[in-house]
């Protein structure tokens, strides 16, 4: 069964210093999303990105982050000068299948544990 | 704004029938999706309700009344590897999901 992947798993860093988290949505999938999950907290949305370009973004997703789809199967999340408060699970997801139409699942990666010290 | 609630945790026994509510104020609604998520895993799909009623798939059922602003998660014939986190997520007209906070649910035996 297709599932999006994401790596590392885990990433430990120093406060100041730039993390790019990879992800590999399903394939035919034409939507892709990122949401982080502080410890003990609920999953929030960060970005929404289809076409080659942001969809939506919410007031986490400042100038701090930005996103990539540098090829034809790689989605990444770059988040510049991190802080302690970066410190969550990073889950890419991806939606759309063959109809390439809202309304479909997202589908949710592993995650990328992120740890700012 | 926007609000979705649902309870913090819950506990049941095995082979015991557990319903978890969920409660949601939002604007632009376009489904209301559930989730399954162990403990530092990623969330699973579960179900999707964009109509009002019913949806089942096996063990699991999911409803909806948009008017309301209800759903419910169902979960028949409890089974130990169902003790996890099940998140309510409101789909907006613009594809983002938003999540409630989950309920912890723990099986015993």
């Amino acid at each position: 069964e297709p599932e999006v992947t994401q790596t590392p798993s885990h990433q430990v860093t120093q406060m100041g210093q730039e993390v790019i988290l990879r992800c590999v949505p399903i394939s035919n999938h034409l939507y892709f999303y990122w949401y982080r999950q502080i410890l003990g907290q609920k999953v929030e949305f960060l970005v929404s990105f289809y076409n080659n370009e942001i969809s939506e973004k919410s007031e986490i997703f400042d100038d701090q982050f930005s996103v990539e789809r540098p090829d034809g199967s790689n989605f990444t999340l770059k988040i510049r000068s991190t802080k302690l408060e970066d410190s969550a699970m990073y889950f890419c997801a991806s939606s759309g299948g063959t109809s390439g139409g809202l309304g479909d699942t997202q589908y949710f990666g592993p995650g990328t544990r992120l740890t700012v010290l | 704004g926007q609000n979705i609630d649902q309870p913090t945790e819950m506990t049941a026994t095995e082979g015991a029938i557990v319903q978890i509510n969920c409660t949601y104020q939002t604007s632009g609604f376009n489904g209301l999706f559930w989730y399954q998520q162990h403990a530092g895993e990623a969330p699973t799909f579960l179900s999707y309700n964009v109509l009002d009623g019913l949806e089942e798939k096996g063990r699991f059922s999911s409803f909806l009344s948009r008017s309301k602003g209800y759903s419910y998660l169902l979960l028949k014939e409890l089974q130990m590897k169902d003790s996890a986190s099940y998140l309510c997520a409101v789909r907006k007209n613009t594809d983002k999901l938003i999540f409630g906070t989950g309920t912890r649910l723990q099986v015993f035996p």
